[in-house]
Order: structure tokens, then sequence, then C-alpha cells
């Protein structure tokens, strides 16, 4: 079974930092792009980040830039979102997805919760 | 970025009647190599999102074909042919043409 799992979700104080991962299982995670999406309380999905297949190639949101790092590590099948500088408007369910067909995000785990708040 | 909007913002469905939802996009999504970066999300209450359609009009993986996606440039469509109670959520529309990856502010269907 293809399967995401993230974790490393909790409260912080604003201008902290916490590093969530997304653990792959039933593929192969180095074979594929892997986005990250978060959800603020009631609101929509907004798009993070995304790492290409090495990692050699990261892209993020204006939003995160300069705060937000994303790296891989595919011997252990995992990728990891370090955030810095952490800001009340980051509290989100983070949500790691892979990339299928073509750039669609066909597997998205469960989503953990990050909690910025004093 | 690519702005995307969604219309209506919700919609209450009796079961067995069809459903539509609007999606435009502020650029056209279709590449250069010829595909259209649209896509279709559909997040139920409680869960994490799941792929629908993608590239406009491709069903996913087990999805039920009472579900289509059409469009070109910057309009698309999802249809529902017939809403069952499964179908309940906030669907959203996602363009992956450039970065950053922008999604549509969600239209929530509701059954009657």
């Amino acid at each position: 079974e293809v399967k995401l799992v993230e974790s490393g979700g909790g409260v912080v104080q604003p201008g902290g930092s916490l590093r969530l991962s997304c653990a792959a299982s039933g593929f192969t995670s180095g074979s594929h792009w892997v986005n990250w999406v978060r959800q603020a309380p009631g609101k929509g999905l907004e798009w993070v980040a995304n790492i290409n297949q090495d990692g050699s190639a990261t892209y993020y949101a204006n939003s995160v830039e300069g705060r937000f790092t994303l790296s891989r590590d595919n011997a252990r099948n995992s990728l990891y979102l370090q955030m810095n500088s952490l800001r009340a408007e980051d509290t989100a369910v983070y949500y790691c997805a892979r990339v299928g067909f073509g750039r669609s995000l066909d597997c998205w785990g469960q989503g953990t919760l990050v909690t910025v708040s004093s | 970025d690519i702005v995307m909007t969604q219309t209506p913002l919700s919609l209450s469905v009796t079961p067995g009647q069809p459903a539509s939802i609007s999606c435009r996009s502020s650029q056209s999504l279709l590449y250069s190599d010829g595909k259209t970066y649209l896509y279709w999300f559909l997040q139920r209450p409680g869960q994490s999102p799941q792929l629908l359609i993608y590239e406009v009009s491709n069903r996913f993986s087990g999805v039920p074909d009472r579900f289509s996606g059409s469009g070109s440039g910057t309009d698309f469509t999802l249809k529902i042919s017939r809403v069952e109670a499964d179908d309940v959520g906030v669907y959203y529309c996602m363009q992956a043409i450039q970065v950053p990856v922008t999604f549509g502010g969600g239209t929530k269907v509701e059954i009657q």
C-alpha cells in the first residue's frame, strides 16, 4: 500500500522552530517529487514547497521562503520540512503529497498539526 | 502567481441530482508539452484531500465514472452526474503549470 505519514507537529512559540517528517512506504520515494501543502484551521489548501527526486531542486511559496527548508533522505524513504522563525500565520495542518501522473498529487498523508502560539 | 477562482462557494444537492463546479485560472494552464495541468481534489470532512481528476479530464484510479472533468485554457468544470451521500465535502481545483502551485478557494458540497 502506498502511504505517507507525517510527524513532528506540535505547539511552538512565535519565533521558534519545528521539524516535520514525512515517511513514505509502499513505493520508492526517491522516484517522485514531493510537495508540502498546508491548511489553516477552517481554511483552504495552500501550497508550501516541493522537492525533486534527488533533492537537488526545491521551490518554496513566498510566504515561507527563507524560513522553511525542505530536504530528503531517499535511503530512509523520508522527507523533512525544517521550519524556522515560525509565525502565528503558520498555524495549520501540514500535508506531504506525492507527485504521481504528470504533476498530480496522487497520494497524501494524514497531516500533522502545527500550532504557533505563545 | 496564477489565481484560481472557484464557483460556487457552496452547493446543496438532492441525492441523484447532478452538480457542477466551475474553476477559472488567471492564465492559461496549457503547457508547451500539450498538457493542461489542472487537477480536482475532494476533501471529505476530517480527511486529507484525495485526487479525483488529473490533467482536466482523466479520472484517477478508483474514482467513479459519475465524476467528469472538462475545459481548456482557463475555464474548467467538474461535474457529478448523480450526487451520492459519499460525495459530501469540499472540492478544490489546482494548477501545477508553474510554481507556486495554487488552489481554488474550494466549493463545499452538501446533501439536501
